[in-house]
């Protein structure tokens, strides 16, 4: 059974770029979501995605946009880069959406915005 | 709207000493608790979690917490620390029905010395 990954694990932009960030998810798993963990904060839920639909969303401003595929793995795209988007991005899946919390996290992507 | 408060961001314990992260929350409908670890360059891991029924909740690699409704807190404990115990701990909470989608605390770090 294999974990969930996310690529790249870390990557460098200039304020104005747009990034994707991808995540595949455990093994069984058809729901993802996302989450913002800034330096020395706890993570913050950008939005989760249950059979390629948008189920839920926290207070991003709609320039952070998502998608699953079919195989249930998914991107995080990310415009207009600003400063403050630098931080892990944290990606995790679940058997369900149904509120058991057990998420199971990859390592996350580290952006830095300059 | 709910939220997680974990008095103290920085806790150092002598190896063999007791650990006490402590976690208040707020929710307007019965919640799900969570504790996760966070060890360096890595993703979160769940250590324990209370949906309902007891309120002593055991988790992994000896932690365990108590659910007190009156107090709103979720205190993890740990009789003995080791010193593969450094590392960032979060208390999160979910709301019933709000489908995996959980409010972390800012984390607490703990430090282990010999």
């Amino acid at each position: 059974e294999t974990g969930v990954t996310q690529s790249p694990t870390h990557l460098i932009k200039t304020r104005g770029q747009q990034v994707t960030l991808r995540c595949s998810s455990q093994s069984g798993h058809n729901t993802v979501s996302w989450y913002q963990q800034a330096l020395g904060q706890g993570p913050q839920f950008i939005f989760q995605y249950y059979r390629e639909e948008e189920n839920g969303r926290g207070n991003f401003p709609p320039r952070f946009s998502g998608l699953q595929f079919p195989n249930y793995s998914s991107e995080l795209n990310v415009n207009a880069l600003e400063l403050d988007d630098s931080a892990l991005y944290l990606c995790a899946s679940s058997g369900q959406p149904a509120n058991t919390g057990e998420l199971f996290f990859g390592e996350g992507s580290r952006l830095t915005v300059l | 709207a709910q939220s997680v408060t974990q008095l103290g961001s920085h806790v150092s314990v002598s190896e063999g000493a007791l650990v006490l992260l402590r976690c208040n929350y707020s929710s307007s409908v019965p919640p799900y608790l969570f504790w996760y670890v966070q060890y360096p360059n890595q993703g979160l891991q769940l250590l324990l979690k209370y949906t309902t029924g007891a309120t002593l909740v055991k988790g992994i690699n000896g932690f365990e917490a108590e659910f007190k409704k009156s107090e709103t807190s979720f205190h993890l404990t740990k009789p003995s620390a080791h010193m593969s115990d450094a590392a960032e701990y979060f208390c999160a909470v979910s709301e019933v029905a709000a489908g995996n989608k959980l409010t972390f605390g800012g984390g607490t770090r703990v430090l282990v010395k010999p």
